[in-house]
């Protein structure tokens, strides 16, 4: 399996316009989480899903940022309007639901510069 | 709302054992202790986890201790390539996992 995948790597917008992240997880992973990572505030989790169902996105910063999962193979995370302050590497994650609880893979994460 | 409590740097000499704290005083009967690392701008990698009882991995040992309100990373015989921020999370699978600040690992030469 290749592992997480998300792209673009980098992602270089001007304020104003919109930016969509994507990430794949790996094949039979079942939970799916974005997180975002800044020097101030560490690696934030922004929502997670389980089984394509958001379950918890009081992480996410506010309306200007969404998510979805159409698809247990697919997720996007969109931000509009980006802001400067937007500028962060975002990761995502997934991970099996088993009843012997196992771990959770990273992506290699998207930089995104606002300017 | 942190659930663990970890020392914010440690360092360690290469090839020395590398010995890494952490508090959950309030963890639950049904969550896990789990440990990840992150080297550089790099996505965090999974270590070991474990629920009661001590693991062992090609990467590292858990111990837990018996009151499951601590536990300890150890990683054997640390290398430079070991050098990164370490991180303790408590959880239960398909709820959230929420990172707090780490500890810094140094190891030097």
């Amino acid at each position: 399996d290749a592992g997480v995948i998300q792209s673009p790597r980098h992602e270089v917008t001007e304020m104003g316009q919109e930016v969509t992240l994507r990430c794949k997880p790996i094949s039979g992973h079942n939970s799916l989480f974005w997180y975002r990572q800044t020097m101030m505030r560490g690696l934030e989790l922004l929502i997670y899903f389980n089984n394509n169902v958001p379950i918890d996105d009081s992480g996410m910063p506010e309306d200007r940022f969404s998510a979805k999962m159409p698809n247990a193979s697919f997720s996007t995370l969109k931000i509009q309007p980006s802001e400067p302050r937007d500028s962060a590497v975002y990761f995502c994650a997934s991970s099996p639901i088993r009843r012997m609880n196992t771990e959770a893979f990273f992506g290699q994460g998207t930089r995104l510069t606002v300017v | 709302d942190a659930k663990t409590t970890q020392p914010p740097s440690m360092d360690c000499a290469e090839g020395r054992a590398a010995n890494l704290p952490c508090n959950h005083s309030t963890i639950s009967g049904n969550e896990y202790v789990y440990w990840y690392r992150q080297i550089h701008s790099q996505g965090p990698q999974y270590i070991i986890h474990g629920l009661k009882n001590n693991e062992t991995n090609e990467m590292a040992s858990l111990i837990i201790t018996e009151d499951r309100k601590s536990s300890t990373l150890i990683l054997p015989h640390a290398t430079l390539r070991d050098t990164a921020v370490y991180y303790c999370i408590v959880r239960v699978a398909g709820t959230d996992m929420r990172f707090g600040a780490g500890t810094r690992l140094t190891v030097k030469p």
